[in-house]
């Protein structure tokens, strides 16, 4: 099955500086990639998505690549705020027997320092 | 509703009883999946069902786990005998579709603590 690995586990950034998380899918199967956000006790909910036909997706501070011949993908959150603090994780999707199969990251716990 | 709803949001249980965790997903909503959290871990996949059928649950960890959405609408995870290995967040998502880019909405879980 698919394997998704991601780093780092932890990210300590300062206001306003960048924020970079990698992950890697074993899969070359798997063509959907989503990115979640987590807050403490919350839902983990979709901040970003992109698909395998496609190797860079933008949403204002966000953005998402993909390199399908690597089989990695990164999320780049730019000029950082107190509020992204959060643990994100991403994902690959694979077409599992007439439906997407979902496999997720271990997590990144972000925190932005003021 | 105006998202996925689940119940109850804390469980505490002596190791060896039976729980039932549940999930009210998004009305209209053909796919439903459960998902286990262990604490710092990504959620890792336990079950999926299209309408009332469960199509996938290679990711039960035994046969203790069992689950059921009889009306494709509302599920059940049911947990028997419990043991503290299972203490985790259960968290269940549906989504709109069965194909790809139908993103996953999830609730808020459901905190289980095996004691």
């Amino acid at each position: 099955g698919e394997n998704v690995e991601q780093h780092p586990s932890t990210l300590s950034v300062q206001e306003g500086d960048s924020a970079v998380i990698k992950c890697t899918y074993s899969d070359s199967a798997s063509n959907y990639f989503p990115w979640y956000k987590q807050e403490l006790g919350k839902r983990p909910q979709l901040i970003i998505d992109i698909r395998s036909n496609v190797g860079e997706k933008k949403d204002q501070r966000i953005a998402v690549t993909l390199n399908k011949t690597a089989k990695h993908f990164s999320l780049h959150i730019t000029e950082t705020q107190p509020e992204d603090s959060a643990v994100y994780f991403c994902a690959a999707s694979t077409n599992s027997g007439g439906y997407q199969k979902v496999t997720f990251g271990t997590g990144t716990k972000l925190q932005v320092i003021p | 509703g105006a998202g996925v709803s689940q119940s109850p949001r804390y469980k505490v249980a002596k190791r060896g009883q039976d729980v039932a965790l549940r999930c009210d997903p998004i009305s209209g909503h053909v796919s439903l999946f459960w998902y286990q959290q262990a604490l710092g871990q990504g959620p890792e996949f336990l079950t999926y069902f299209q309408n009332e059928a469960q199509l996938d649950k290679s990711g039960l960890p035994s046969d203790r786990f069992f689950a059921e959405r009889p009306e494709g609408s509302v599920s059940t995870l049911k947990i028997q005998r419990t043991q503290q290995e299972d203490s985790a967040v259960y968290l269940c998502a549906s989504s709109a579709r069965t194909g790809l880019n139908s993103p996953l909405h999830f609730g808020n879980g459901t905190r289980l603590t095996v004691t």
